[in-house]
């Protein structure tokens, strides 16, 4: 079975820093893209940021282009997102998922909640 | 970038009825979109992709239908664990968007 965990979550100050980690397993998983995408409390989904299979390529939401940086280790398959310069409004649940094709994501993990605040 | 656009909001129904809900693009996206489940507390569950096709283990009363910028999820009939919020997603070149949610709600 596909699984995802996520972990790294925690509560950050304004301006800090914060690195989430994915772990998977149960699929080939450098033949598949990941994705990260969060949800602020009470609120919708939004996409964060995308890395191809064997990691040479990466694409970002334009709120957080810069200041996010997703990576992957194949050989321990997992998938991080480092993310500095932290704003109140980057607070949510981060969900790491995987894509089938690039157009949709087929499973996702159970999520970590990150809190921005003094 | 493509907008999604989801409606109504919030859909009262009870459970044996039918569910329609309806999700527009601002431009064509041909038939990449996706739609999701979300319960709360608990992550999103793919339900359908390319427009049309279900996932893996979705149930028969889940249908997809729908191409360029109007796409239609329709539930025959709801069974209690269908009153959760419902997400259309599509990629365009190299972003992923999703619509803002329509909750299904006991009426």
């Amino acid at each position: 079975d596909v699984q995802l965990l996520e972990s790294g979550g925690d509560l950050v100050q304004p301006g800090g820093s914060l690195r989430l980690s994915c772990a998977a397993s149960g699929f080939s998983f450098s033949t598949f893209a990941m994705s990260w995408v969060r949800q602020a409390p009470g609120k919708g989904l939004e996409w964060v940021s995308t890395i191809s299979g064997s990691g040479s390529n990466r694409y970002y939401a334009d709120s957080v282009k810069g200041r996010f940086t997703i990576s992957r280790d194949n050989s321990k398959n997992t998938v991080s997102l480092q993310m500095h310069s932290l704003r109140a409004e980057d607070t949510a649940v981060y969900y790491c998922a995987k894509f089938d094709t690039m157009s949709h994501l087929d499973y996702w993990g159970q999520g970590t909640l990150v809190t921005v605040s003094s | 970038e493509i907008v999604l656009r989801q409606s109504p909001a919030t859909l009262s129904l009870s459970p044996g009825e039918r569910a329609t809900l309806s999700c527009r693009a601002s431009q064509s996206v041909s038939s990449y979109l996706a739609w999701y489940q979300q319960k709360p507390g608990q992550a999103p569950k793919l339900l359908i992709y390319n427009a049309s096709k279900r996932a893996t283990d979705i149930p028969a009363r889940f249908s997809g239908s729908g191409s360029g910028t109007d796409f239609t999820l329709t539930i025959s009939s709801l069974e209690p664990e269908d009153f959760a919020v419902y997400y259309c997603q599509v990629r365009s070149s190299w972003s992923w968007t999703f619509g803002q949610g329509t909750k299904v709600e006991i009426k």
